[in-house]
């Protein structure tokens, strides 16, 4: 089955920097990559995914980039606020109807 | 839209007991997935079902777990016996097969099995 891996597990930047989180898949007809973010105690939200059709994808100061021959994708936040500290998740699928894998998360802090 | 809705928000129960964990998706979407949250294993897909048809139950951790979709709006997880490593958040989540692949969360049920 699919397997994703996420890294760093924590990440701390100054507020206003950029935070990048990494992630790899290890199923190559994964074709659909989302990322979600979870406050304490809420439900996972979707910010933002990507196809495999495309390389990147930006809203705001979300980015996200995918390279399907190494197997992997990231999320950039630009800007950082303090409002964007919180668990960020990706995960991986066959697409349309299919489950989702996740990655472990990242704990994002934004230092004021 | 009154977005994915779960019942209940959150359960306290003893060992040995049957617990029952409800959804219901937003309306017209006709994929629904159950997903269970804990801090050493994260985030884990049980089983997820396509226009009511349980396609994937290859999460379900054992026997003592079994998940039925009835009808378009309504799914139930059920734990019988539960046991303490039961203990998680079960989340649900649904999404449209017709084009987007986005899934959508539900608040989630917060499970305590003492």
């Amino acid at each position: 089955g699919e397997n994703v891996e996420q890294h760093p597990s924590t990440l701390s930047v100054q507020e206003g920097d950029s935070a990048v989180i990494k992630c790899t898949y290890s199923d190559s007809a994964s074709n659909y990559f989302p990322w979600y973010k979870q406050e304490l105690g809420k439900r996972p939200q979707l910010i933002i995914d990507i196809r495999s059709n495309v390389g990147e994808k930006k809203d705001q100061r979300i980015a996200v980039t995918l390279n399907k021959t190494a197997k992997h994708f990231s999320l950039h936040i630009t800007e950082t606020q303090p409002e964007d500290s919180a668990v960020y998740f990706c995960a991986a699928s066959k697409g349309g109807a299919d489950g989702l894998t996740f990655g472990k998360g990242t704990h994002l802090i934004i230092q004021p | 839209d009154a977005g994915v809705i779960q019942s209940p928000r959150h359960e306290v129960t003893e060992m040995g007991q049957e617990v029952t964990l409800r959804c219901k998706p937003i309306s017209g979407h006709n994929s629904l997935f159950w997903y269970r949250q804990t801090m050493m294993r994260g985030l884990e897909l049980l089983i997820y079902f396509n226009n009511n048809v349980p396609i994937d139950d290859s999460g379900m951790p054992e026997d003592r777990f079994s998940a039925k979709m009835p009808n378009a709006s309504f799914s139930t997880l059920k734990i019988q016996p539960s046991e303490p490593r039961d203990s998680a958040v079960y989340f649900c989540a649904s999404s449209s097969q017709v084009g987007a692949y986005e899934q959508y969360f539900g608040p989630g049920t917060r499970l305590t099995v003492t």
